[in-house]
C-alpha cells in the first residue's frame, strides 16, 4: 500500500465550478497534511498545511481533514483556468520529522 | 529576494560523468532536503539535513553524496552517473522540523546521455 494515494486524473471542470481533490494516507499517527500545486515545469508550491480535524480556508481554497478516515481533501472553489495545474498531497507521517512524503497529484483541469 | 535557489537549472551530461547541484536557502529555515522527481513526476525524498546533520538518507545509491557545509547550503554531488539519473532534482527548506511544510527551489533538470 502506498503511503498516501491519490487519484491522477485528470479532473476536469468548468470554469466557476468547484474542484475537489482528495488524498488517502497510510500512516494513522501522521501529523501534518499539505497541499501543493506544481504547474508543468515548475516547482511545488505550497497552497495550504492543515493539523486538525475539520476545514481550514485560504481564499478559494478549503482544506479539510478527517483522521479517523485517514482522508484529506483541498476544495477549490469559482476554479480558474489558472487554477490548472498538478496538485500534490504530501504527509508528515508519525516520527517522521524532517520527512514530507508525497502523493502522485491529481492532474486538474479546468475549462473556459 | 528570499528564497531557495539551485544551481544549474539545466545539466546535460554523459554516463560516468560527475557533477554536482548547489542549493542555498536565505529563509533561515534549519532544514534542507533533496527530493527527486521523475518522469512520472513523483516526488520522493532522497535526503534530509537539520542543522548539517544527517537526517534521512532513503537508501539512495552511494554515488549520490550530500554536503551540507552550514544550514544555508546543501549540495548534491553525484558520481559515475547513469542513464536512470535522469530526472528532475529540487532542494528544498523547512523550519520547525517539517510541521509547516517545505519550500522548495526552482529544480535542476538532468539529463544523463
Amino acid at each position: 500500500q502506498k503511503e498516501v494515494e491519490q487519484n491522477s486524473g485528470p479532473l476536469s471542470v468548468p470554469e466557476g465550478a468547484i474542484a475537489s481533490l482528495n488524498c488517502t494516507y497510510s500512516d494513522r499517527g501522521s501529523q501534518s497534511f499539505f497541499w501543493y500545486r506544481q504547474y508543468s515545469g515548475k516547482s511545488p508550491e505550497l497552497i495550504m498545511f492543515i493539523y486538525s480535524n475539520g476545514d481550514k480556508e485560504d481564499g478559494r481554497f478549503t482544506a479539510q481533514l478527517n483522521k479517523a478516515s485517514q482522508y484529506v481533501s483541498l476544495l477549490i472553489r469559482d476554479s480558474q483556468p489558472s487554477d490548472s495545474a498538478t496538485y500534490l498531497c504530501a504527509v508528515l507521517p508519525s516520527g517522521g520529522y524532517n520527512k514530507l512524503i508525497f502523493g502522485a497529484g491529481t492532474r486538474l483541469a479546468v475549462h473556459p | 529576494d528570499t528564497a531557495v535557489s539551485q544551481t544549474p537549472k539545466y545539466l546535460v551530461t554523459q554516463m560516468g560523468n560527475d557533477k554536482s547541484i548547489k542549493c542555498e536557502q536565505n529563509l533561515g529555515h534549519d532544514t534542507m532536503y533533496w527530493y527527486k522527481q521523475d518522469s512520472k513526476k513523483f516526488l520522493k525524498i532522497m535526503f534530509s539535513y537539520n542543522n548539517k546533520e544527517l537526517i534521512i538518507n532513503e537508501t539512495v545509491p552511494n554515488r549520490f553524496s550530500p554536503k551540507s557545509p552550514d544550514k544555508a547550503h546543501l549540495n548534491l554531488h553525484i558520481n559515475s552517473l547513469e542513464l536512470g539519473d535522469s530526472a528532475v532534482y529540487f532542494c528544498a527548506s523547512s523550519s520547525m522540523q517539517g510541521l509547516q511544510g517545505a519550500f522548495f527551489g526552482q529544480g535542476t533538470r538532468l539529463t544523463v546521455v
